[in-house]
Formats: structure tokens, sequence, C-alpha cells
């Protein structure tokens, strides 16, 4: 079964500190791409990264960034320099060619703290 | 550009109920898909629809259905309803029939069942 673990359900940071969530994954497929997805308390999940697998280089997007570990099928999620507003459930996600459906880990809970 | 709306976005039923719910998609995009989001399982899939068809299907009893119509909307439908079909109903859209570029959420529908 493909699966998305993260081992963090729960988080708490200082404001302006730098915070890295953790996500492990499992599949056998080669084809597929890896999401970060953010749902703050109004509920609608924002997609914040998204990283193509075959490509190496980590995906970047202002303040986040990942680190894509293939081999390890690692894919944890860097927030630099934290801001009040990145308070929210933080869900790594996967995308399979083979299922054509993205699945979901159990999500993260991060509080920025002022 | 309006984006995924879904309505209602509360919803009470009793048991036994059935329960219709809807989602209209970015404009352009013909792609719907739908998810369950509880405390305990987190988010999964239910079904996906692109130009009125479903493509694909979750693990949920015969009790969830959903349709597309020609303008893309969707709905979805949960008959007899159970304790445990109370969450939150969320809805997503993409312009191609496939999720590797990652969906665009609604804000949910949150359905309790009592």
């Amino acid at each position: 079964a493909q699966t998305v673990t993260q081992s963090q359900p729960e988080m708490s940071v200082q404001e302006a500190e730098t915070v890295t969530l953790s996500c492990t994954y499992d599949t056998s497929e080669n084809n597929y791409y890896l999401f970060w997805y953010k749902q703050p308390p109004s509920r609608q999940m924002i997609l914040v990264i998204r990283q193509e697998a075959y490509k190496q280089q980590n995906a970047t997007e202002n303040r986040f960034s990942v680190n894509f570990q293939k081999a390890a099928k690692s894919f944890s999620l860097k927030i630099s320099d934290s801001q009040l507003g990145d308070t929210a459930m933080y869900f790594c996600a996967f995308w399979l060619n083979r299922d054509d459906k993205i699945i979901f880990g159990k999500g993260t809970r991060l509080h920025i703290l002022p | 550009k309006a984006g995924v709306t879904q309505t209602p976005r509360y919803l009470i039923k009793t048991r036994g109920q059935q329960v219709t719910l809807s989602c209209s998609p970015i404009s352009g995009h013909r792609s719907v898909s739908w998810y369950q989001q509880t405390p305990g399982q987190g988010l999964q899939f239910l079904f996906e629809y692109f130009s009125e068809t479903q493509r694909n299907k979750g693990n949920f009893p015969g009790r969830f259905s959903g349709r597309q119509f020609s303008n893309s909307r969707s709905e979805m439908n949960v008959s007899t309803l159970e304790l445990g079909d109370s969450a939150l109903y969320l809805c997503a859209s993409s312009l191609a029939p496939t999720g590797r570029y990652g969906y665009t959420f609604g804000s949910g529908t949150r359905l309790t069942v009592v």
C-alpha cells in the first residue's frame, strides 16, 4: 500500500525561527509527485510547494523549501523566518501515476508563537 | 478569478437521512475530486470526475455517490447517514484530468450527523 507518514502530530516554534516538518512515504513506483499543503483555520487547503520525483533539485517557494531524499523516501518541509500566519495544519501528500490520485498524510499541526 | 466554491458551509443532519453537497470548480477546470477529512482518518479520497465521467473511486461504501454536470459543477450524495459520516468534505478542482500538478481546494462542507 502507498502511504505517507508524518511523525510529528504537533509542533510549536517562536516567530522568526526556522522549523522543519518531517514526512516519509512508501512506494515502489518511480513516477510520482510530492506536495505540501497548508490548512489554516479557514479550512481551505492551500498548495505550498510541489516536487517532481525525477528532479534532484529541491523545490523552493519564498520562505518554504523542501529537502527531498529520494532513496530515503523522505520529503521534509523547512519554513524559514516563520510568521504568525504560518500557523496551520500541514499535510504532506503524493501523487502516483498508477493511481492518479493524491494521498495525504495525517498532518502536523504547527503553532507559531509570538 | 473565483476559487472553488462549496455549499453549504455547515450542515446538520439526522441519522438515516440523506444529504447532497455541492461544489463549483474554478472556471475552466474540468476535473473535480472529493475528499473526506476526519480527525482519526485524515483526508481520504472519495472520487474524481472529469467531463461528467467518474474516473477514479476511493474505498467508500455505495452510500457515497457523486456526479458532475456539463458545466463541471459536481455534487456528492450520502444516503442513509451514519454518525461516522460526520466530517469535513473537501472538493478540489484541477484543469487537467490528473493530480500531478496538485489541486485547488474549496473551504469544505462541515457535515454533522446527530
